[in-house]
């Protein structure tokens, strides 16, 4: 089965909307993380935002947000605002405590095109 | 502060040559991953080292694959003989080990291989 999974391959979002990637999740480890990267069209994979198994809150970092349900297994980044410069593949990831070397697993990513 | 380096940037070479790809981890990181990028198969982990040691080697596809870290400061992912399969985008990443409830790596910019 797979660990991450996101359902949307491909999506596009006016310039100034918000858009909201979706990303679910598979562990029985109590103690997780979960992370998402962007990989604009240069390649490198740039960390976005983070939001931990035990966290209270739902993770923010400044246009990025973390819409977080537990009980789903649901990890879903916001990008409120979007802008050009957002238009790049979008990577959810998971880290599980119990995983030895706490190593990453991703998803197969969406690609998010902004339209001006 | 400089990120992760990696070089070459590029690479094209013919099957059956070797292929040696480096890596230059944050000063200070002491785990360091090595993965490759494809369309077909998205983010795969190959091998993993902890503190200059080896700890998961399972996601390297076969013996022609062969990783070292020698140092805290240099890794080497190696590819004899290549093949045409070997095409992809290979990512070396750092993260500081031990903070075990936010492990974020940090991803070179990638090194992209074209075996003829």
């Amino acid at each position: 089965a797979q660990k991450i999974t996101q359902t949307q391959p491909g999506m596009f979002v006016q310039e100034k909307e918000a858009v909201t990637l979706d990303c679910t999740y598979d562990t029985s480890d109590p103690s997780y993380g979960l992370f998402w990267y962007k990989q604009p069209s240069s390649g490198e994979m740039i960390f976005l935002i983070y939001q931990g198994s035990y966290d209270q809150q739902n993770a923010t970092e400044g246009r990025y947000s973390l819409n977080f349900q537990k009980a789903r297994k649901s990890a879903n980044l916001v990008i409120s605002a979007s802008q050009l410069g957002d238009s790049a593949m979008y990577f959810c990831a998971m880290r599980e405590a119990a995983a030895a070397g706490n190593k990453l697993t991703f998803g197969g990513g969406t690609r998010v095109l902004v339209k001006p | 502060d400089a990120g992760v380096i990696q070089s070459p940037r590029h690479e094209v070479t013919e099957m059956g040559q070797e292929v040696t790809l480096r890596c230059k981890p944050i000063s200070g990181h002491n785990s360091l991953f090595w993965y490759r990028q494809t369309m077909m198969r998205g983010l795969e982990l190959l091998i993993y080292f902890n503190n200059n040691v080896p700890i998961d080697d399972s996601g390297m596809p076969e013996d022609r694959f062969s990783a070292k870290m020698p140092n805290a400061s240099f890794s080497t992912l190696k590819i004899q003989p290549s093949e045409p399969r070997d095409s992809a985008v290979y990512f070396c990443a750092s993260r500081i080990l031990g903070r075990a409830s936010y492990n974020e790596q940090f991803f070179g910019p990638g090194t992209r291989l074209t075996v003829l």
